[in-house]
């Protein structure tokens, strides 16, 4: 299993323009979330997504876009790139426990995100 | 809303015991995990506490207090490799969201 895999791992863009993040899971998780992580601020939550076809905002959702539209695949789109986005994307999936609870979230290796 | 503290960062030797610890205040409380992340590296999961007390795991142990809002981490015979930011993260209610503190940065020295 490759786990979960993240797509590209280092991208410079200039102010304005556009992309789209992938993050990939080969674990049947019904999970999955976006964070951004910036030096002294820990992990903060962009967007997630508790099954097929749903998204929910998170903490900071404003200037993102989100599509799940198979369970495995989780896209982050940044549709007007902004200085204030520079940061490292880590996306993570986990299971559902059923009961409230939830399994352990599993980490992708990261983007690395600068906009000049 | 949720509000998460643990300190920015400790210092301890190679060999000793350390104590990360975490408090948090929350509307709606599931349980508490602690993440390990290497600079440059993804968090991997330490530790769930679900219940009050202490789950011990190998070198690592965590506590859980539900009615102090209060965790830590124990990490027992310190190897440099231990050498990573630490990371809290409380569970809503519904199970579906974690809320991370900044992150505890141990550094160990020899």
């Amino acid at each position: 299993n490759a786990g979960v895999t993240q797509t590209p791992k280092f991208r410079v863009l200039k102010t304005g323009q556009s992309m789209t993040l992938l993050c990939a899971q080969d674990m049947n998780h019904e999970y999955m979330y976006w964070y951004r992580q910036d030096p002294g601020m820990g992990l903060r939550l962009i967007h997630y997504s508790v099954g097929e076809g749903t998204t929910a905002k998170g903490e900071v959702p404003d200037g993102y876009n989100v599509s799940r539209l198979k369970k495995q695949n989780f896209l982050l789109g940044l549709e007007s790139a902004a200085p204030s986005q520079t940061s490292v994307y880590f996306c993570a999936s986990s299971y559902f426990s059923g009961q409230g609870g939830q399994e352990t979230q599993y980490f992708g290796p990261g983007t690395r995100l600068l906009v000049l | 809303g949720q509000n998460i503290d643990q300190p920015t960062e400790m210092t301890a030797t190679e060999g000793a015991i350390v104590q990360i610890n975490c408090t948090y205040q929350t509307s709606g409380f599931n349980g508490l995990f602690w993440y390990q992340q290497h600079a440059g590296e993804a968090p991997t999961f330490l530790s769930y506490n679900v219940l009050d007390g202490l789950e011990e795991k190998g070198r690592f142990s965590s506590f859980l207090s539900r009615s102090k809002g209060y965790s830590y981490l124990l990490l027992k015979e310190l190897q440099m490799k231990d050498s990573a930011s630490y990371l809290c993260a409380a569970l809503n209610n519904a199970g579906n969201m974690l809320t991370f503190g900044g992150g505890t940065r141990l550094m160990v020295k020899p």
